[in-house]
């Protein structure tokens, strides 16, 4: 059975800091599809990156990063000089068939403060 | 390119009528997904389904909730006697047909019922 644990519940930086966001998987299967969404207090789901498990290759976009350890089943979000508009809910998911269904972690809840 | 299309965006029932949510997926996108969020909870996946074809509708309820994608117009998830505890906001996302590992969400419905 697959599970995505997202451990952090809530945190709460001051801007321009630096955060981490945590997410943890359990899978069975050799290949799946790792997700990250940001869900912003208008509500809308927001894509933001996809990983294959054959690819440990970390990426960078701008002022997000991701680093993904297949040997300690993690896919974490970094967030270089938080701004306030950060400010949201972030869902890491899985999925192990393209095109079907994500199974979401619980979410990590970021506040970002001038 | 428009996005995900979901309407309407909030909509009020009260207990024992039904609701019809819609939703049209972007331009060329012949998949389509329907996820729940309860108050409190993650995102859990409900139905998948392609033109005409339900492929996938493990995280369904097995009474009152029926999903639809025709050949023509959007995809509706219908809940028929409505009760409380249905009140959630309900995601639309789609993927193109040539690369199905990457979902786009919709805004959501939000659904209370009285």
């Amino acid at each position: 059975a697959q599970k995505v644990t997202q451990a952090q519940t809530e945190i709460s930086v001051v801007e321009k800091e630096d955060v981490t966001l945590d997410c943890v998987y359990e899978t069975r299967d050799t290949t799946y599809y790792l997700f990250w969404y940001k869900q912003p207090p208008s509500g809308e789901l927001v894509f933001l990156i996809r990983r294959n498990s054959f690819d440990e290759q970390n990426e960078i976009s701008g002022r997000y990063s991701w680093n993904f350890q297949k040997s300690t089943s993690s896919f974490n979000f970094t967030i270089t000089a938080s701004q306030v508009v950060d400010s949201a809910v972030y869902f890491c998911a899985l999925s192990d068939l393209p095109g079907y269904a994500l199974n979401f972690g619980k979410g990590t809840s970021l506040l970002v403060t001038p | 390119n428009a996005g995900v299309m979901q309407n309407p965006r909030h909509l009020v029932r009260r207990r024992g009528q039904e609701a019809r949510l819609r939703c049209s997926p972007m331009k060329g996108h012949s998949h389509v997904y329907w996820y729940r969020q309860l108050p409190e909870e993650g995102l859990k996946f409900m139905v998948y389904l392609q033109k005409e074809n339900i492929i996938d509708e493990s995280g369904m309820p097995k009474e009152r909730f029926s999903a639809e994608f025709p050949k023509e117009g959007p995809s509706i998830l219908r809940i028929q006697q409505v009760v409380r505890g249905d009140s959630a906001a309900y995601f639309c996302a789609s993927s193109p047909l040539e690369s199905t590992d990457t979902q786009y969400f919709g805004p959501g419905t939000r659904l209370t019922v009285l």
